[in-house]
């Protein structure tokens, strides 16, 4: 079955600690993204990539990294000098069709830093 | 203003109820539009993606009204399984493949 893979479901680190955030997906799609959800707040957007070995910064990109060596796979690092790592982290892809981008999102991982 | 505007609710209405829900955007820019789904602690689901003349998929009617720069989504014959918060979400702007998502309208459908 076709679909966006996000592992593990739920991550618990310490501070000052990185954290990657895997993300597949096998539904050929070109372009990939990574959210964040706080309680009662909508999405905000992390990064993006359009096309493999190239990503731009979102809304939120500080204290983050990304890196998209293949099409399939766009891990997310959240790094220490994330002030308030603790939410839902959603990964989602979009196949890039005229003019419409529907995006599709994977099951999302919940981050916890004690 | 924000971005994506909508009533947060809740909407609480009773099986088989007719409800709408609303939505403005600030961009005049954005070119695409979707609601989504999103229940409990899961992933955003798209729902209908809303085009200028408006479609329908089943019980679910969107409208788009871009003078007015505001979207709507009707929901006939509530089902207690369309309980979940419902997600606007319009492109940046033209041609981006960045969207901007509301905070949701939360919906309980009650038997």
């Amino acid at each position: 079955d076709g679909g966006i893979t996000q592992s593990p479901k739920y991550l618990f680190r310490k501070e000052g600690q990185n954290v990657t955030l895997s993300c597949e997906q096998n539904l050929n799609h070109d372009a990939m993204y990574w959210y964040r959800q706080d309680p009662g707040q909508g999405l905000r957007l992390i990064y993006y990539s359009q096309i493999v070995n190239d990503f731009q910064k979102g809304d939120i990109a500080e204290g983050y990294s990304v890196s998209r060596e293949k099409k399939e796979s766009f891990p997310l690092t959240v790094t220490s000098a994330q002030k308030n790592p603790t939410a839902f982290y959603l990964c989602a892809s979009s196949k890039r069709a005229g003019g419409v981008y529907e995006q599709y999102f994977g099951p999302g991982t919940r981050l916890t830093v004690t | 203003r924000k971005e994506v505007e909508q009533d947060p609710g809740p909407f609480n209405v009773p099986e088989g109820a007719t409800v709408a829900f609303n939505c403005t955007y600030s961009n005049s820019a954005s070119q695409s539009f979707f609601w989504y789904r999103q229940d409990c602690r899961k992933e955003p689901k798209l729902l209908m993606s809303v085009y200028s003349s408006g479609n329908e998929d089943g019980r679910f009617t969107a409208q788009l009204n871009r003078a007015s720069q505001y979207i709507s989504l009707l929901i006939r014959d509530s089902k207690l399984s369309d309980s979940a918060t419902y997600l606007c979400v319009a492109t940046k702007g033209a041609g981006s493949y960045q969207l901007t998502f509301g905070k949701g309208t939360k919906l309980s459908v009650i038997p």
